[in-house]
C-alpha cells in the first residue's frame, strides 16, 4: 500500500537558518507527492507538489521540494526561514481506490522558527 | 479561487447527540472528503465522495456517516456522539477524479468536543 513517513514530528529552527522536513514515500507505482501547511487554526493549504515533470519542485513562499527515486524521498526545503513559515507541515500522496483517487498523509511536522 | 466553506470552526456537543458537519464548495468539484485530524496521526480519512449520493469509506469510517444531495454540499454525521470523536474535521474538494496529480482544497476545519 502507498503512504508517505515524515521523519520528526518537531523541528526547530533559527530565523534565517535552513529548514529541511523530510518525507519518504512507499509507492510501487511512481508516486504523486504532496506538500500542504496548516498554519494555527486553519485549513490546509498546498505548498507544492510533485507530478513527474521534474523533480525539482519549486512552491510558495520560497518553498521547493525535489524528489529522488533512488531514496523515495521528498524532501521539503527553504534557503532561510522566516518566523511567518511557523506552522505544521503535511507530506501528502495520491493513490487509487476502487477507481478513484484520495490523500493519504503524514503524521506531519510541526516547525518552530525562533529569533 | 476555491473556496471550502465548513459550517462552524466551534462545536460543543453532549454525549450520545447527533452531530452534523456541513461542507459546501464552490467549485463544481466531483471528489469531496472529510478527514479528522489529531496530534501526531495526521489527517485520516473517514469518507469521501465522488458524485452525488456515491460514497466510499475511508479508513476510519466507523461511527460516522456521510451524506450528498447536492454536488456542492457533503455533510459528515456523527449518528451518536462519543468522547473519542473529540477532534478537527477537515473537508475537502478536488477537481476529476480519474486523475492522480489533483490536489485537494481544504476547508478551515471544525473542531468538535464531545463532553
Amino acid at each position: 500500500a502507498q503512504s508517505v513517513t515524515q521523519l520528526g514530528s518537531h523541528v526547530s529552527v533559527s530565523e534565517g537558518a535552513l529548514v529541511l522536513l523530510r518525507c519518504n514515500y512507499s509507492s510501487s507505482v511512481p508516486p504523486y507527492l504532496f506538500w500542504y501547511v496548516q498554519y494555527p487554526n486553519q485549513g490546509l493549504q498546498l505548498l507544492l507538489k510533485y507530478t513527474s515533470a521534474a523533480t525539482l519542485v519549486k512552491g510558495i513562499n520560497g518553498f521547493e521540494a525535489e524528489f529522488k527515486k533512488s531514496e523515495t524521498s521528498f524532501h521539503l526545503t527553504k534557503p532561510s526561514a522566516h518566523m511567518s513559515d511557523a506552522a505544521e507541515y503535511f507530506c501528502a500522496v495520491s493513490v487509487r481506490s476502487g477507481g478513484y483517487n484520495k490523500l493519504i498523509f503524514g503524521a506531519g511536522t510541526r516547525l518552530a522558527v525562533h529569533p | 479561487d476555491v473556496k471550502v466553506t465548513q459550517s462552524s470552526r466551534y462545536l460543543v456537543k453532549r454525549t450520545g447527540e447527533k452531530v452534523f458537519l456541513e461542507c459546501v464548495q464552490d467549485m463544481d468539484h466531483e471528489n469531496m472528503f472529510w478527514y479528522r485530524q489529531d496530534p501526531g496521526l495526521g489527517l485520516r480519512l473517514i469518507y469521501f465522495s465522488y458524485d452525488v449520493k456515491m460514497k466510499e469509506k475511508g479508513d476510519i469510517p466507523e461511527g460516522y456517516s456521510v451524506s450528498r444531495e447536492k454536488k456542492e454540499r457533503f455533510s459528515l454525521i456523527l449518528e451518536s456522539a462519543s468522547t473519542n470523536q473529540t477532534s478537527m474535521y477537515l473537508c475537502a474538494s478536488s477537481f476529476n477524479p480519474g486523475r492522480m496529480n489533483t490536489e485537494a482544497f481544504f476547508g478551515q476545519g471544525t473542531r468538535l468536543t464531545v463532553v
